[in-house]
């Protein structure tokens, strides 16, 4: 089993729709966890940080839940610049912060938002 | 600030032949680390530094050397290109122990065709 899961999709959506991504994890140890979006060809850039109670930045909004060991991104009114690769990012940690920089990515979900 | 810079962009290499890929970080950050993408693989972890002078090795470190000899570098160095070495390699890095952020910041990627 693969320590990070997604759906590959695509997810193909009309402008102004909201479309939710989720992601789940099999570390129970894991303790920071992000939201990467990857243009094509570039480089991935974090979208944002999952908190335990749940974040919102604009029309995005992540959750973590703990238990289930899983992680969601919900996209509200999207628009065609959201078309991008989405990748759910687990941080393991570990003692002394030696895993401080061992992030372990997921294979990513595409979005295609059309007009 | 430039960020992440790699060089170069773009290589091709004969099977065998090897060569170093440059990274470095302008940000003061005390955690670097490479990655490689492949089509539905996601970002895998290579090596990864948590400090000028230790180097740890990732999930996928065989054929790859590296070192850290100052805060700023972290070439990675290929001993004997194979053509499953053929990928795109992201260089990151990020603030280490004590930040309260755990964000990666990466390069723009390095595109490398072992034939």
């Amino acid at each position: 089993r693969k320590e990070v899961e997604q759906d590959p999709g695509p997810f193909n959506v009309p402008e102004g729709a909201t479309v939710a991504f989720n992601c789940t994890y099999s570390n129970s140890a894991s303790q920071s966890f992000f939201w990467y979006r990857q243009d094509c060809r570039k480089e991935p850039k974090l979208l944002m940080s999952v908190y335990s109670s749940g974040n919102e930045d604009g029309r995005f909004t992540a959750q973590l839940n703990r238990a289930s060991q899983y992680i969601s991104l919900l996209i509200r009114d999207s628009k065609l610049s959201d078309s991008a690769t989405y990748l759910c990012v687990v941080n393991r940690g570990g003692a002394g912060g030696t895993s401080y920089g061992k992030l372990t990515f997921g294979q990513g979900t595409i979005l295609t938002v059309h007009p | 600030n430039a960020g992440v810079t790699q060089t170069p962009k773009f290589q091709v290499l004969k099977t065998g032949q090897s060569m170093t890929l440059q990274c470095a970080q302008d940000m003061n950050h005390e955690y670097m680390s490479w990655y490689r993408q492949d089509p539905g693989m996601g970002l895998r972890l290579i090596h990864y530094s948590v400090g000028a002078g230790i180097t740890d090795q990732g999930e996928v470190p065989n054929g790859y050397n590296v070192s850290r000899s100052t805060t700023e570098d972290f070439p990675l160095r290929l001993l004997s290109a194979a053509p499953s070495q053929t990928s795109v390699y992201f260089c990151a890095s990020s603030g280490g122990q004590g930040s309260s952020s755990y964000e990666q910041y990466f390069g723009p990627g390095t595109r490398l065709t072992v034939t």
